[in-house]
């Protein structure tokens, strides 16, 4: 079983900071995933890749497949980008679609 | 195009009871995987189906189920209900047969147990 640790928790900024959100796995994927999720439950795929750094907007995610290691940066941070933020990866055991979870990193940014 | 779609959004159950939830993928989307999530477990892998078939399936009791329909609509059952199924249910659907492919993710149904 894969397992995915997530840091922080919880996450706390002002308005305008830099945000790193960080993910590691135990083993070798194929694919990770960055999920968002607003209070009322509503999950958006931010980002899936493979190999290194994907951007979108203010959003970037990078990973590096030696380390099993990705990271979600938030450039200049805003009030809305407060949500909890989720890496997932696939399960090796099986084949097709099954993702495993981390517990999720808590942003929130004041204004 | 649609996204993913769920119904009902909202249910309140007793326990001892069964529910079905839907979900309809976006189109062109034969897989559907459908997942739990509750405050103590985070969300969790439940089951998922390709093209009518049952692929996968995650350590959950017999009493939860599942099929997919050829239109690739998927429904999920929960029967004899207790007070720790209470949780948000959520579907994803992805176009093919591998986790490289994107996962989208419906509403979620949030489904109160008394």
């Amino acid at each position: 079983k894969n397992e995915v640790e997530q840091s922080p928790q919880n996450l706390t900024a002002q308005e305008g900071e830099f945000i790193t959100i960080n993910c590691s796995y135990s083993v070798g994927i194929s694919a990770l995933h960055w999920l968002q999720q607003h209070p009322g439950g509503g999950i958006v795929s931010l980002f899936m890749l493979s190999s290194g750094k994907k951007k979108h907007g203010r959003l970037i995610a990078t990973i590096n497949i030696q380390e099993k290691h990705s990271s979600l940066h938030i450039t200049a941070s805003h009030p809305r980008d407060s949500a909890v933020y989720i890496c997932a990866v696939p399960s090796l055991e099986t084949s097709g679609s099954r993702l495993t979870f981390g517990e999720g990193t808590q942003l929130t940014v004041n204004p | 195009k649609a996204g993913v779609t769920q119904t009902p959004r909202y249910l309140i159950k007793t326990r001892g009871q069964q529910v079905t939830l839907s979900c309809s993928p976006i189109s062109g989307h034969r897989s559907v995987s459908w997942y739990q999530q509750t405050p103590g477990q985070g969300l969790q892998f439940l089951f998922e189906y390709f093209s009518e078939t049952q692929r996968n399936k995650g350590n959950f009791p017999g009493r939860f189920s599942g099929r997919q329909f050829s239109n690739s609509r998927s429904e999920m059952n929960v029967s004899t209900l207790e007070l720790g199924d209470s949780a948000l249910y959520l579907c994803a659907s992805s176009l093919g047969q591998t986790v490289a492919h994107e996962q989208y993710f419906g509403p979620g149904t949030r489904l109160t147990v008394t």
